[in-house]
């Protein structure tokens, strides 16, 4: 089974640092993927890891600890067109992403 | 950038009747998906496809649910006899180059079922 664990909700303002934290148990694991998705709109593919570390993209920076069950996505700089859902996929070594619920990113002015 | 295509974008059908959704993965991506998303829930996974065979299906995608690549382009998910909790937005995916790659979403086909 799999067991994927992030906050519900955060709130930041513009300009700001924000990590959400992401914890997972999969009965496999092949890599874990971050998305995003705007109210209404279909996920968008942020970042994948596979290995244990850091992951820089831009604005956004996914970390990974394998031993742990442990991820986290990092967003700098934010802007207002941040605010969305942000979901944790782990790939549990067989094809399909298994989304948590998302943590749902609330940027204000 | 290429990007996958859903149509329709909102399908209202009787409850009891078949439906089709139809999907045009990204044209080199050889790995499809489709999830749904229940209003207010979590994206669910329902089936994965490749070399004209299932790969994996979940326990929700059940004996009134199907999947076809009828040609090189598209990727149909039927379900036979629809239900009311069969209102969802589906989402179609495709990836690239094996299983691990990040998969691509298509704008989803909002279902309702009345």
């Amino acid at each position: 089974g799999q067991n994927i664990d992030q906050p519900t909700e955060m709130t930041a303002t513009e300009g700001a640092i924000v990590q959400i934290n992401c914890t997972y148990q999969t009965s496999g694991f092949n890599g874990l993927f971050w998305y995003q998705q705007h109210a209404g709109e279909a996920p968008t593919f942020l970042s994948y890891n596979v290995l244990d570390g850091l992951e820089e993209k831009g604005r956004f920076s996914s970390f990974l600890s394998r031993s742990k069950g442990y991820s986290y996505l990092l967003l700098k700089e934010l802007q207002m067109k941040d605010s969305a859902s942000y979901l944790c996929a782990p790939n549990q070594a067989g094809t399909a992403l298994i989304f948590g619920k998302g943590t749902t990113l609330s940027v204000s002015s | 950038e290429p990007e996958v295509t859903q149509t329709p974008s909102h399908q209202v059908t009787q409850m009891g009747q078949e439906v089709i959704l139809r999907c045009v993965p990204i044209s080199n991506h050889l790995y499809f998906y489709w999830y749904r998303q229940i209003l207010g829930q979590k994206v669910e996974f329902l089936v994965s496809f490749y070399n004209n065979e299932i790969s994996e299906k979940s326990e929700i995608f059940d004996d009134q649910f199907s999947v076809e690549r009828p040609d090189g382009s598209n990727f149909t998910l039927k379900i036979r006899s629809t239900k009311l909790e069969d209102s969802a937005m589906y989402f179609c995916a495709s990836s690239g180059g094996g299983w691990n790659q990040p998969q691509h979403f298509g704008d989803g086909t909002r279902l309702s079922i009345l």
